[in-house]
């Protein structure tokens, strides 16, 4: 089966950039995810990158793609106290089901 | 509100008791997923379904647990003669399959999930 790994803990200072980085072994993954989930809340669906590309830029959010290395990262420029979370790597084959990673809590610092 | 539902948000119940959970998903999306979450982990796949047929099951999901989607709309969750270990956070997702739709369409959208302790 699939293993998604990434660290469990990041802590940053407002303003700085946050990358949290994830790593997999099955490369059949159509799909790659970032997900997002606040205390209590759901998970909210952050941004994703087909396969095939490299990165992927929207707004804040830089998602990075390497795929020989099989390793998947997701930057958020200038973070502020309200990206305080856990994010969730996650792979899918589309209309599969995605499997996901343990989550890394990224903490920010005023 | 348009997003994905899940009703009740939380269920405390004795052990052997049983349990459903309700998922209503978006309205134009013809998949539907639950997943189990446990505390420090991440969603753990249990089932889905297109329209009203279910295509795939876990090994998680133990003849105790029984999920329906009888009309293709919403789906319901039940678990029976319910075990501490069965408490957890089950969310439930909705997706459009669809070769018309574009590739954003396919990603799942989670309900706020439905938190279950068992005593």
């Amino acid at each position: 089966g699939e293993d998604v790994e990434q660290s469990l803990f990041l802590s940053v200072r407002e303003g700085d950039s946050s990358v949290i980085n994830c790593t997999y072994t099955d490369s059949s993954s159509t799909y790659l995810y970032w997900y997002k989930q606040e205390p209590g809340a759901g998970l909210q669906l952050l941004t994703y990158i087909f396969s095939n590309m490299d990165m992927k830029q929207d707004q804040r959010l830089t998602v990075l793609l390497n795929k020989k290395d099989k390793h998947l990262s997701l930057r958020i420029a200038d973070t502020q106290t309200g990206d305080s979370a856990i994010y969730f790597c996650a792979l899918g084959g589309g209309y599969q089901k995605v499997t996901f990673g343990i989550g890394t809590k990224l903490q920010v610092i005023p | 509100d348009t997003g994905v539902s899940q009703n009740p948000r939380h269920k405390i119940t004795k052990r052997g008791q049983n349990v459903t959970f309700r998922c209503d998903p978006i309205s134009e999306h013809n998949r539907l997923y639950w997943y189990r979450q446990t505390l420090g982990q991440g969603p753990e796949f249990l089932t889905y379904f297109q329209n009203e047929a279910q295509l795939e099951k876990s090994r998680l999901l133990s003849d105790r647990f029984s999920a329906e989607r009888p009309k293709g709309s919403f789906s319901t969750l039940e678990i029976q003669r319910t075990e501490q270990g069965d408490s957890a956070m089950y969310l439930c997702a909705s997706s459009l399959a669809s070769v018309d739709v574009g590739l954003s369409e396919f990603s799942q959208y989670f309900g706020p999930g439905t938190r279950l302790l068992v005593l």
